[in-house]
């Protein structure tokens, strides 16, 4: 059994575009994260929500909105794509208040091409 | 910014030897994490160590922490071709000021273990 899921695998997609990427998680866990991996394989944190409730925000642009309907899944929505928003974006999740005490445990990742 | 910065940047050695990654950040943390990716995968936790901890195992992995020089070190020993991927440091920190913590990555290191 997955433990971190992420559909879909691949994204390629045109500028201007609006696409979603979903994530679910089966191991009981109350946080959940988006990052992002960019060329040079610089991951950075999007958004962390706990039990649905967004904790962490990271500047990120408007047009990125994360939606969790339940604890254990979190989406990611994108509008009007640009070309740098190319990446590799990773759901992860772990337990309690995160990383404070626990490990993350990453999805398998999406690539986003955008052109 | 960065909080974690890795060297070196990639290491290349014969199986058996031993690989030595370093990491280093720049302010206090709760706890620091080692992750290793596998070559278009997602993250895997090697091994955490809190603040208060100066040394751990796990397996053939050794991390040491030194707080006073705000540094880390992961030991792989007897190295194995399956060991080669990038490794990761990620320091745990309080997320703006709320009791959730959150996951500041390091660029890694590409580890490539020659058969």
């Amino acid at each position: 059994d997955t433990a971190v899921s992420q559909t879909p695998k691949y994204l390629v997609t045109q500028m201007g575009n609006d696409k979603s990427i979903k994530c679910e998680q089966n191991l009981g866990h109350d946080t959940m994260y988006w990052y992002k991996q960019d060329s040079k394989k610089f991951l950075k944190i999007m958004f962390s929500y706990n039990n649905k409730e967004l904790i962490i925000n990271e500047t990120v642009p408007n047009r990125f909105s994360p939606k969790s309907p339940d604890k254990a899944h979190l989406n990611l929505h994108i509008n009007s794509l640009e070309l740098g928003d190319s990446a590799v974006y990773f759901c992860a999740s772990s337990l309690g208040q995160g990383s404070l005490a626990y490990e993350q445990y990453f999805g398998p990742g999406t690539r986003l091409t955008v052109t | 910014s960065q909080q974690g910065e890795e060297d070196p940047q990639a290491l290349s050695i014969q199986e058996g030897e031993n690989a030595t990654m370093n990491c280093s950040y720049k302010t206090s943390i709760n706890n620091l994490q080692w992750y290793r990716q596998n070559s278009g995968r997602g993250l895997v936790h090697l091994i955490l160590i809190r603040s208060n901890e100066r040394e751990k195992h796990s397996g053939r992995l050794r991390v040491t922490l030194d707080t006073s020089k705000k540094s880390s070190s992961l030991l792989i020993t007897a190295s194995r071709a399956a060991d080669t991927a990038s490794y990761f440091c990620a320091t745990a920190t309080n997320a703006g000021g709320t009791s959730y913590g959150k996951l500041t990555f390091g660029q890694g290191t590409i580890l490539t273990v020659h058969p």
